[in-house]
Parts: structure tokens; sequence; C-alpha cells
């Protein structure tokens, strides 16, 4: 079975400070992963993917996500984070042996992101 | 251009009554998701479309949930019956590649 964990329910970051929102995953095949993120009433915005290749993938708004296939973890960071950064996270995997590049997604539980001045 | 479109927005129902939820997709995207927000569940899967393929209802909770997608295009999610539990965002999302584009929402709340 495929699942998703984000360990932590929020995320308190002082406002030019790196930031890193942790994602591990388990899928039997191979992890397609993805992060969104979604502002208060509003849908999910995607960031950023990695199905292959380099394992440091580049997003909007200057996210970045590493892959570790031995940790199997694909956690986001941002070196210098910002107050408008402040929004509810989503990990999310899907096998990608299964179906091609499309199917539903497994999401976790999302994290929240605080960012003060 | 155009994102996913959802209507409406927000719905408010009493217990036991049909409603029925239109999603429409980004031009061109050949699958279409739909998915429910609610607290203490996270986000579900509920249903998928892809192109004139069966559609895969894994994700339904109960047959009282069911979804067309007419045309390759717009989909309809109808809840019948409709019980406090079905309380929830319902989130539609479409699809070419790999990623899915989400639309905003509707904001279900049965009384």
């Amino acid at each position: 079975a495929q699942s998703v964990a984000q360990p932590e329910d929020q995320v308190n970051v002082a406002e030019g400070n790196p930031l890193t929102v942790k994602c591990t995953y388990s899928v039997s095949g191979n992890p397609y992963l993805f992060w969104y993120v979604q502002y208060p009433n509003r849908g999910l915005q995607f960031l950023l993917k990695y199905i292959t290749g380099d394992n440091l993938v580049k997003g909007s708004y200057g996210f970045e996500a590493e892959f570790n296939k031995s940790q199997t973890s694909f956690h986001l960071k941002k070196p210098s984070a910002l107050v408008s950064d402040s929004a509810l996270y989503f990990c999310a995997v899907r096998d990608g042996n299964y179906g091609g590049s499309q199917g539903n997604l497994i999401f976790g539980k999302g994290t929240k992101l605080s960012v003060k001045p | 251009g155009a994102g996913v479109s959802q209507s409406p927005s927000n719905k408010v129902t009493e217990k036991g009554k049909d409603v029925e939820l239109r999603c429409d997709p980004i031009s061109g995207h050949t699958a279409l998701y739909w998915y429910r927000q609610s607290l203490g569940q996270g986000l579900e899967f509920l249903i998928y479309f892809q192109g004139n393929s069966a559609p895969d209802k894994s994700g339904l909770p109960s047959d009282r949930f069911s979804a067309e997608r007419t045309g390759g295009s717009v989909s309809t999610l109808t809840i019948q019956r409709t019980q406090q539990e079905d309380s929830a965002v319902y989130l539609c999302a479409s699809s070419l590649l790999s990623e899915q584009y989400f639309g905003p929402g509707t904001r279900l709340t049965v009384t």
C-alpha cells in the first residue's frame, strides 16, 4: 500500500531563515513525488515534482526538494523563508509502476508553515 | 490560461437531500480527479477519469456517491441522500502529465 507521512503538524520559522518541511513515503514501485501548497480558502497549487533524474528538484517560489531513496524521504526546503510562504503544505505520492504518468495521488496530512517577521 | 473551475463554491443542504457538484477541467487535460478534504481526514481520493477508459471508482466511500464525465470534459459529482459526515471541501483536479492542477473546491455543509 502507498502512504505518505508528514511528521510535523506545524513548522515555525523566522523570516530570512532556511525552512524544511519533512515528508517520508512508502510505495512498492517507483515513487512519483509531489509537493503542493494551499493558501487559506484556496485550492492546492503545484510546487514541484520528482519523477526521475537529479535527486534535487527545483520548483516554484524558490522552493526545492531532495529525493532520498535510501531514507524514502522527499523533504521540502527553501534557503530563506518569507512571511508570504505561510500556508499549508502537502506532500503526495503515487506508484509510477502502475498506470503510467497519471493516476490518483496519496496525500500526507499536511504541515502548517508559519513564518514570522 | 483558465484553470480548473468548480461550482458552486459553497453549498448548504439538508440531510437526506441530493447534491450535484460541477468541475470544468483545464482544456485539453485528459485526466480528471475528485478528492475530498475534511478535518481529521486530510485529502482523500474519490474517483479518477482517464480519457475514454472506465473510471477508477476505488475511493468512493459509499454507493451514495457517483460521478460522470461528459464528452471527456466537464464532470459532475453527485451525492445522494446526504449525511452530515459528507460535509467537506470537494476538490477537482485535472492533468495532462503527472502533475495535477486543482480547482478552488466546493465547500459542502450538510445540516
